[in-house]
């Protein structure tokens, strides 16, 4: 089946930087998603991208969906302490209509340091 | 606040007992799934229904046995587990099966399940 790497696994950082993830895949998807979870939560949609190269932003996030369609980023700008969490990619291969081909990388899992 | 409800949120259980998880959903969505979600491993789909009909079933062990009585209720019924079947479980809801444009998933809190 299909794998994401996500990339970093975890990251420690300063209040106030920012912060830069990404997946990739060996496989096209036509849908990339980013969650977030927190401790003791379920993941919390924070932004879907539905087509190659676009690029959106909520709030200080911004995630690109990348050309080649197989890889997509996630960055943070001036991280505050509630950004802690852990963040997974998931790639949807919309065509297929079914809920099996979602699939979601490893997570990373990020730490801001006061 | 997702919508989507999980009792219980904590559950600690023997390999003979026999226990349920609670889901509802109060999005108006038409389908539900069941999610484990264990350390360092990606999200593993578990099952899915769509309309109170089951439509997904990945391999998953029969000492795990779903139930959808209606669309905004699902359960997933435990029974015999082993240690390694600790983990969080994560119902999630969507408007429909087909997973088009808009229409994504969204999770509930979870229930932590330790298996003694």
């Amino acid at each position: 089946g299909q794998q994401l790497n996500q990339s970093p696994q975890s990251m420690f950082i300063q209040e106030g930087e920012d912060v830069s993830m990404n997946c990739t895949s060996s496989s096209i998807f036509n849908t990339w998603l980013w969650y977030k979870q927190e401790p003791g939560e379920g993941p919390v949609l924070l932004i879907a991208l539905y087509k190659a190269g676009e690029l959106t932003s909520n709030g200080r996030l911004t995630a690109q969906f990348g050309i080649t369609r197989k890889d997509s980023f996630l960055n943070i700008s001036a991280s505050i302490p509630s950004d802690v969490g852990i963040y997974f990619c998931a790639g949807q291969l919309r065509s297929s209509g079914s809920a099996r081909q979602l699939t979601f990388g490893s997570g990373t899992q990020l730490t801001v340091l006061p | 606040e997702t919508g989507v409800t999980q009792t219980p949120r904590h559950l600690v259980m023997g390999m003979t007992n026999k226990k349920s998880l609670k889901c509802e959903q109060h999005l108006g969505h038409n389908a539900m799934y069941w999610y484990k979600q264990s350390a360092k491993k990606p999200l593993e789909l578990m099952f899915v229904y769509s309309l109170e009909e089951r439509v997904e079933n990945n391999s998953v062990p029969s000492r795990f046995s779903p139930e959808c009585p209606n669309s905004s209720h699902l359960f997933l019924h435990l029974h015999t587990l082993q240690p390694e079947d600790s983990a969080l479980y994560l119902c999630a809801s969507s408007q429909d099966y087909s997973l088009d444009y808009g229409n994504t998933i969204y999770f509930g809190e979870g229930s932590w399940l330790t298996v003694v």
